[in-house]
């Protein structure tokens, strides 16, 4: 069981930047969601994909947001024009697609924009 | 929004049974409750999860009430390394996990 990765661990970055960040999902799940976490709140939902398709954002994702799954494996999420409050972890889970599947969630990505 | 609310804290002394209550009065008859739990500096990790039974696995014990309006969380012997934030999330079929704030249990030795 190789579980959900997620790189970088951490990430520092100025403001402005451009900044990408890499989950690799479970192997056989075809389901792969971004979620962000800011300090005292439990994770809050950005988008998933089923295979390729990028099935759902949340209204709160800006413009600056773009996430991609190319081939349905890997997942990139990327911020650009970064700002600081964007400085959150980023976590990334997956699952299989029969709805109520359980998460398995990577160890996220810590950014900070300074 | 959650659809749970959980107290912010609790704690817990080492060897005993941690009892981690959920309300979800609103709660409909297809949808399931699940909990999670993150430990610090990870992502999430599932414990359980239940529509109206009782369930137990290895890791916890889920009690629903019959009206489903509430359940509890049962660690039997919380261990330090049970110290955690514990999420309790309603879900309803293909919706994703919407996480509150969960409670921060603390396990004391």
């Amino acid at each position: 069981d190789t579980g959900v990765s997620q790189n970088p661990r951490h990430k520092i970055t100025k403001r402005g930047q451009n900044v990408t960040f890499r989950c690799d999902p479970i192997s056989e799940h075809n389901r792969l969601y971004w979620y962000r976490q800011t300090l005292g709140q439990g994770p809050e939902f950005l988008t998933y994909f089923q295979n390729e398709a990028q099935l759902e954002k949340s209204r709160l994702l800006s413009d600056r947001f773009s996430a991609e799954r190319p081939k349905g494996s890997f997942s990139t999420l990327e911020i650009q024009r970064t700002e600081q409050g964007d400085s959150a972890m980023y976590l990334c889970a997956s699952s299989l697609s029969t709805g109520r599947e359980k998460l398995f969630f990577g160890s996220g990505t810590q950014l900070s924009v300074l | 929004d959650a659809k749970t609310t959980q107290p912010p804290s609790m704690d817990c002394a080492e060897g005993r049974a941690a009892n981690l209550p959920c309300n979800h009065s609103t709660i409909s008859g297809n949808e399931y409750v699940y909990w999670y739990r993150q430990i610090h500096s990870q992502g999430p990790q599932y414990i359980i999860h239940g529509l109206k039974n009782n369930e137990t696995n290895e890791m916890a014990s889920l009690i629903i009430t019959e009206d489903r309006k509430s359940s509890t969380l049962i660690l039997p012997h919380a261990t330090l390394r049970d110290t955690a934030v514990y999420y309790c999330i309603v879900l309803s079929y293909g919706q994703n996990f919407v996480f509150g704030p969960g409670t921060r249990l603390s396990v004391l030795p």
